[in-house]
């Protein structure tokens, strides 16, 4: 069955501390990873479209990179105005809907 | 260009009611997705809508039902509200249907209570 998994499912960071978010996906044919940011009580926010293994974007203090099983979402020397819930979905080539979400990870960044 | 709006924003209703959810996708956009989106589920799809058609549906019960007009806005309605479906509900829409590869543009929800 294809899914994705998101870890952790929450993190907390001090300002300037720099992690790293997973997704790790299991789909039988991969077209595409999506990165979107979740603030509080509004909709998801498009952030980056990955399409191959090896593959990174970049975006501020965001950058994105994709293996053949997984993803991460690499956050440099984060500020609290990142603090969001980040999302990954996936689109797969199998499956009558094509687009699979992992449940999130909730990043708090503290002042 | 104006982005995904949906309405109303929040909503309280009753165990046994029925609510009608509307979404307005971005100008030029044809597909309509709609999401119930719980803490301990994330997103879970509940159908896509592109030209008027249903073209996918997900795993809910028949109690959730929706349409797409002509001019691509779309609705989703929910008879026989249970306590369960207190959500998010989420609609995104993209200029092509979901068997391509896009970027879905997702509205600021629906905040559902079902007291």
């Amino acid at each position: 069955e294809d899914q994705v998994t998101q870890s952790p499912e929450a993190l907390r960071l001090q300002e300037g501390e720099s992690s790293s978010l997973n997704c790790s996906y299991t789909v039988s044919g991969l077209r595409g990873l999506f990165w979107y940011r979740q603030d509080p009580g509004k909709g998801p926010e498009f952030l980056f479209t990955l399409y191959s293994a090896g593959e990174e974007k970049e975006k501020e203090r965001l950058k994105a990179t994709l293996t053949k099983k997984e993803s991460f979402l690499h956050i440099t020397a984060p500020k609290p105005e990142d603090s969001a819930t980040y999302l990954c979905a996936v689109h797969r080539t199998s499956g009558t809907y094509k687009y699979i979400f992992g449940t999130g990870t909730r990043l708090k960044v503290l002042a | 260009k104006a982005g995904v709006t949906q309405t109303p924003r929040y909503l309280i209703k009753t165990r046994g009611q029925q609510v009608t959810l509307s979404c307005s996708p971005i100008s030029g956009h044809r597909s309509v997705s709609w999401y119930q989106q719980t803490p301990g589920q994330g997103l879970q799809f509940l159908f896509e809508y592109f030209s008027e058609t249903q073209r996918n549906k997900g795993n809910f019960p028949g109690r959730f039902s929706g349409r797409q007009f002509s001019n691509s806005r779309s609705e989703m309605n929910v008879s026989t509200l249970e306590l369960g479906d207190s959500a998010l509900y989420l609609c995104a829409s993209s200029p092509l249907s979901s068997g391509n590869l896009n970027e879905q543009f997702f509205g600021p929800g629906t905040r559902l209570t079902v007291l």
